[in-house]
Parts: C-alpha cells; sequence; structure tokens
C-alpha cells in the first residue's frame, strides 16, 4: 500500500528561527515529490515539484530535499515568518495522476 | 496554472439533507478531482470526474453517497448526500495540469449536525 509519513506532525517556532520537516513514502512507481503549503480555510498551493532524479529544489525560503533511495524528503524553511504559520502537506505521484497524501505537519510561528 | 473557484467555502447543514459543491476552472481540463480530508488526515480521493462519462470512485465511495455532475471541461459538482456528521470534513477538488502540478479549489468546509 502507497503511504506517506510526515513527521513531526507540528511544531511551533520562533519568528526568524529555521525548522526542517519530514516525509518518508513508499510509493511506488514514483514519478514526483511534492510539498505544499495550506492555510487555514484554503486549499494546498504548490511549492516545490521534484522528479526522481533531483536532490533539492528551492523556492525562495523554501528547499526541498529528496533522497530517492531512501525514499525520503525534507522541506527546510529558512527564517520563518508569521506568514509560514501553516500545514505543510508532502505528496507523492505515483504516474497515473494517483497522488498519495502525507497527513502534514502544522507549523505555528510565534513572534 | 489554473485557477479554480469552490464554493460554498463552509456550510453548516442538518443531517439527513444533502450539499452541492461548485467548482468552476477558468481553463478548460479533461479530469478533475474530488477529495475529502477529514481532521488530522490527509486528503483522500472520492472520485474522478471525467466529461463525458461517468465519474470513476475509489474504494469506499459509492454513487449514490457522492453523486458527481460534470456537464463540461470547466465545471463539476460533488453532492453530498443523507448526510451524517461523519461526513464532516472540508471537501476539495483539484485539476491536473500537465504531468506534475495539480490546483485546488479553496475547500468547503463541511459541519453537520
Amino acid at each position: 500500500k502507497n503511504q506517506v509519513e510526515q513527521s513531526p506532525q507540528s511544531l511551533i517556532i520562533l519568528e526568524g528561527k529555521n525548522c526542517t520537516l519530514q516525509c518518508n513514502y513508499t510509493v511506488s512507481p514514483f514519478s514526483n515529490l511534492r510539498w505544499y503549503k495550506q492555510d487555514t480555510g484554503r486549499g494546498p498551493v504548490s511549492l516545490t515539484i521534484m522528479t526522481f532524479s533531483e536532490n533539492t529544489k528551492s523556492n525562495g525560503r523554501y528547499t526541498a530535499t529528496l533522497d530517492a533511495d531512501t525514499k525520503q524528503s525534507s522541506l527546510h524553511i529558512t527564517a520563518s515568518q508569521l506568514s509560514d504559520s501553516a500545514s505543510y502537506i508532502c505528496v507523492v505521484d505515483s504516474n497515473d495522476y494517483k497522488l498519495s497524501f502525507g497527513a502534514g505537519t502544522t507549523v505555528t510561528v510565534r513572534a | 496554472s489554473a485557477v479554480i473557484s469552490q464554493k460554498p467555502s463552509r456550510d453548516i447543514c442538518q443531517r439527513g439533507t444533502s450539499l452541492t459543491i461548485q467548482c468552476q476552472v477558468d481553463s478548460q481540463v479533461t479530469m478533475m478531482f474530488w477529495y475529502r480530508q477529514q481532521p488530522g488526515q490527509s486528503l483522500t480521493l472520492i472520485a474522478t470526474a471525467n466529461q463525458g462519462s461517468e465519474a470513476t470512485y475509489e474504494s469506499g465511495f459509492v454513487i449514490d453517497k457522492f453523486p458527481i455532475s460534470r456537464p463540461n471541461l470547466t465545471f463539476s459538482t460533488l453532492t453530498v448526500s443523507n448526510m451524517s456528521p461523519e461526513d464532516s470534513s472540508i471537501y476539495l477538488c483539484s485539476v491536473p495540469t500537465g504531468r506534475t502540478e495539480a490546483f485546488f479549489g479553496q475547500g468547503t468546509r463541511l459541519t453537520v449536525v
């Protein structure tokens, strides 16, 4: 069964600090891995998309890494801002439009 | 990219009633997906809405409970029928653009009392 597991479930950080979110997956076959940001009351919005051959991809203060051998990914948030408070969802695409979603990590940034 | 307008954004409904959720896309798309996101859980695919044919439902979801319409390539509706409190959830529509991107509607937060 395709699974995507994220950790931690939630975290609280102070504004300006960095944090790293983890994603482990067992999805096969693998096409790409995506990180989405979901603000409260909104739909998910894409942050990064990585294919099998990509190790890292950045989008502003967000940097995602992918280790396809160990089937792990991380999302690093640099110099966090209050607007980074949201749920971050790891999603794996298995090449048939069927997406496997993690449960998300809820990030709370406090001033 | 694709811009998706989903409505209503939220609703509180009485058990036993039905709610229809609409999604309008600003471009023609072949496939549209409907998801459910229960509190603290990951998104679960309900069905794929295909224009010109019946929707394809995932295991655990049936047409009588979640009827879907897809009258054209820019619009779809999902109805949650005969609601119970267990149906309280966020419902999202999504469209793929190309092979690596998916756009989501803003979601409908449904509370059944």
